[in-house]
């Protein structure tokens, strides 16, 4: 069983739609990330939940809305997409939110056209 | 603010050994991990160190100075298969919020 599993792998659209990704963890895990890599592979944080509760909320466009309906999944609905969008976007989980060992998903790449 | 420098890549045989640096600014520090992450994968995580000294876990090691705002991921051995990006990762004070360096390209070459 995967740990934390993303869909969809690959997303690629064009400017100006909307799309999703879901994530879900089963580690029992109580806080949820989104990250953001660049082409240049630099990680970035994004969002952070705690028991379903949005902790952390970097300078992110409002165009990026997570959402966590249980502390097992965490989605990403991004409106409007932008050709700055395209990176390949992670979910991660840990046992609580200040810590260091975070288990990542395999990540999403999406390529807005 | 929150900062980290490691080099962007490094060149090794296989068998040699390896030591990827990195160091850091940050406003508050609790620790330094360490993630791999191969082309197309998952970051995954390697060590954490809370405390000044060396942490070993079989081919890898850990080292961190708190005072030197430092520390080292160190690699035994080298295979093919340790080909990846190490990051070094810090706690800040806001909690909860893992800030990662830029990455170091490891290539292990025959």
């Amino acid at each position: 069983d995967t740990a934390v599993s993303q869909t969809p792998k690959y997303l690629v659209t064009q400017m100006g739609n909307d799309k999703s990704i879901k994530c879900e963890q089963n580690l029992g895990h109580d806080t949820m990330y989104w990250y953001k890599q660049d082409s240049k592979k630099f990680l970035k944080i994004m969002f952070s939940y705690n028991n379903k509760e949005l902790i952390i909320n970097e300078t992110v466009p409002n165009r990026f809305s997570p959402k966590s309906p249980d502390k097992a999944h965490l989605n990403l609905h991004i409106n409007s997409l932008e050709l700055g969008d395209s990176a390949v976007y992670f979910c991660a989980s840990s046992h609580r939110p200040d810590s260091e060992k975070l288990f990542f998903g395999s990540g999403t790449q999406l390529s807005v056209l | 603010g929150q900062s980290l420098e490691q080099p962007s890549e490094v060149t090794a045989v296989e068998g040699a050994i390896v030591q990827i640096n990195c160091t850091y600014q940050t406003s508050g520090f609790y620790g330094l991990s360490w993630y791999q992450q191969h082309d197309g994968g998952a970051p995954t995580f390697l060590s954490y160190n809370a405390l000044d000294g060396l942490e070993e876990t079989g081919r890898f090691s850990s080292f961190l100075s708190r005072s030197d705002s430092y520390g080292y991921l160190l690699l035994q051995e080298l295979q093919m298969k340790d080909s990846a990006s190490y990051f070094c990762a810090v706690l800040g004070n806001q909690g909860g919020k893992l800030i990662f360096g830029q990455g170091t390209e490891l290539s292990v070459k025959p």
